[in-house]
């Protein structure tokens, strides 16, 4: 099955700084990357995702790239805010599967 | 994006009793849907995969007899903590996906706890 590996797992940051988490698979039939920010106790929300016929999307001060060759995908957060700081996954589906296979999580801390 | 709720938010039960737990997507259809735990800072970990209108498939480890879904309509699962334990004590989280798309929607969780 695929396998799905995230770093940092822990991640401090200034505001304002940039922050990136990376995700590396292993399935390259992979075919879509979303991208999950869990607040303490709340539900995961999808926050980006890119499908595999796209290199980089952008959203506001969130983007995700996508190097398929090498099989890696980030999020890049920019201008980081206390807001910021939660825990996000990442995530990956084949397109035969049903199911998205989830990172170990990254634990984002943004300091005022 | 599309919503999915959850009920109920969270429970507290005697051990031996069960537990049912309801998911609903409120403004799409999904054929499928999921049912992940979730232990504290540890990331979702599925359990089994919802199909409406036929058997649900349980990931390994996870007793089917034990952890009852149903998916009887596009908008409903349940699932039912059968005789519950103290072990079983974590955060439930449910998924949907949009049938015509490739996102992925949660509900907001059940936090259960069993005493």
């Amino acid at each position: 099955g695929e396998n799905v590996e995230q770093h940092p797992s822990t991640l401090s940051v200034q505001e304002g700084d940039s922050a990136v988490i990376k995700c590396t698979y292993s399935d390259s039939a992979s075919n879509y990357f979303p991208w999950y920010k869990q607040e303490l106790g709340k539900r995961p929300q999808l926050i980006i995702d890119i499908r595999s016929n796209v290199g980089e999307k952008k959203d506001q001060r969130i983007a995700v790239t996508l190097n398929k060759t090498a099989k890696h995908f980030s999020l890049h957060i920019t201008e980081t805010q206390p807001e910021d700081s939660a825990v996000y996954f990442c995530a990956v589906l084949l397109p035969s599967g049903s199911r998205l296979t989830f990172g170990e999580g990254t634990q984002l801390t943004v300091n005022p | 994006g599309a919503v999915v709720s959850q009920h109920p938010s969270w429970v507290i039960c005697k051990s031996g009793t069960s537990v049912k737990i309801e998911c609903r997507s409120l403004d799409f259809q999904a054929t499928t849907m999921f049912w992940y735990r979730q232990f504290p800072k540890q990331s979702l970990m599925l359990m089994a995969t919802s199909n409406e209108g036929s058997k649900a498939t349980y990931e390994q480890g996870v007793e089917k007899d034990k952890f009852l879904i149903n998916h009887a309509s596009l908008t409903l699962s349940t699932l039912t903590v059968t005789s519950a334990h103290p072990e079983d004590s974590s955060f439930y989280i449910c998924s949907a996906r949009d049938s015509l798309k490739h996102e992925q929607f949660f509900g907001p969780g059940t936090r259960l706890t069993v005493l």
